[in-house]
């Protein structure tokens, strides 16, 4: 069946960086974009892009430009999240889900369909 | 970017109760629209997409409607486990904007 496993908990100090995995398996990997979502404690889902694991094009939020790097590897079917000069309001849940484009009344839609078990990234000094 | 506005931010509702959440997006969306399910340690579960597509697997008990900007989640007849946390979230364009979420919670 179709699974994200994402890699465990991490704690960082500020300003370091953190790479979070996930690895997807039951699916052709290159057939489907990959969003990252994060969730800071007690809060809602916050949207920090998304990559097309076949070309590795991505598309970042605005407010994480120039800290936030997303890639893949093809040959484990696993893509990355790395989010530089951590700080603490970093601290979250950060969650890989696969995009789904469906085609409904002619039209083409798009949605997470499947959600890894979320990382927690803990920024503390 | 679009801003998604959920309403009401928390709901008490008791078993059997019919209950709706609105959410309405900045500017028009079109049916891009998906809502979301989340509870407490657990990743969202997708509910419904394109507005009104139910996914494959959810209970019938839940449905949406709506196009443009404002949008609707129903849940027929609340179960015990429908309590949780749920979200929608506009696929129309990038940055792809959540609401704040409606927590739905046992009277």
């Amino acid at each position: 069946q179709v699974q994200l496993v994402q890699s465990g908990a991490e704690v960082k100090k500020p300003g370091a960086s953190v790479k979070v995995s996930c690895k997807a398996s039951g699916y052709t990997f290159t057939s489907y974009y990959m969003h990252w979502v994060r969730q800071a404690p007690g809060q809602g889902l916050e949207w920090m892009g998304i990559i097309n694991p076949s070309g590795g094009s991505t598309s970042y939020a605005q407010k994480l430009q120039g800290r936030v790097t997303m890639t893949r590897d093809t040959s484990t079917s696993t893509v990355y999240m790395e989010l530089s000069s951590l700080r603490s309001e970093d601290t979250a849940v950060y969650y890989c889900a696969r995009q789904i484009v469906g085609a409904t009344n002619g039209h083409y839609y798009y949605y997470m369909d499947v959600w890894g078990k979320g990382t927690t990234v803990t920024v503390s000094s | 970017d679009i801003q998604m506005t959920q309403s009401p931010s928390s709901l008490s509702a008791s078993v059997g109760d019919r209950v709706t959440i609105t959410c309405r997006a900045s500017q028009s969306i079109s049916s891009y629209l998906n809502w979301y399910q989340q509870k407490p340690g657990k990743a969202p579960k997708l509910l419904i997409y394109a507005a009104s597509s139910l996914q494959s697997g959810v209970p019938s008990r839940f449905s949406g409607s709506g196009s443009g900007t404002d949008f609707t989640l129903t849940i027929s007849s609340l179960q015990p486990e429908d309590f949780a946390t749920y979200y929608c979230q506009q696929s129309y364009s990038t940055p792809r904007t959540f609401g704040q979420g409606t927590r739905l919670e046992i009277k």
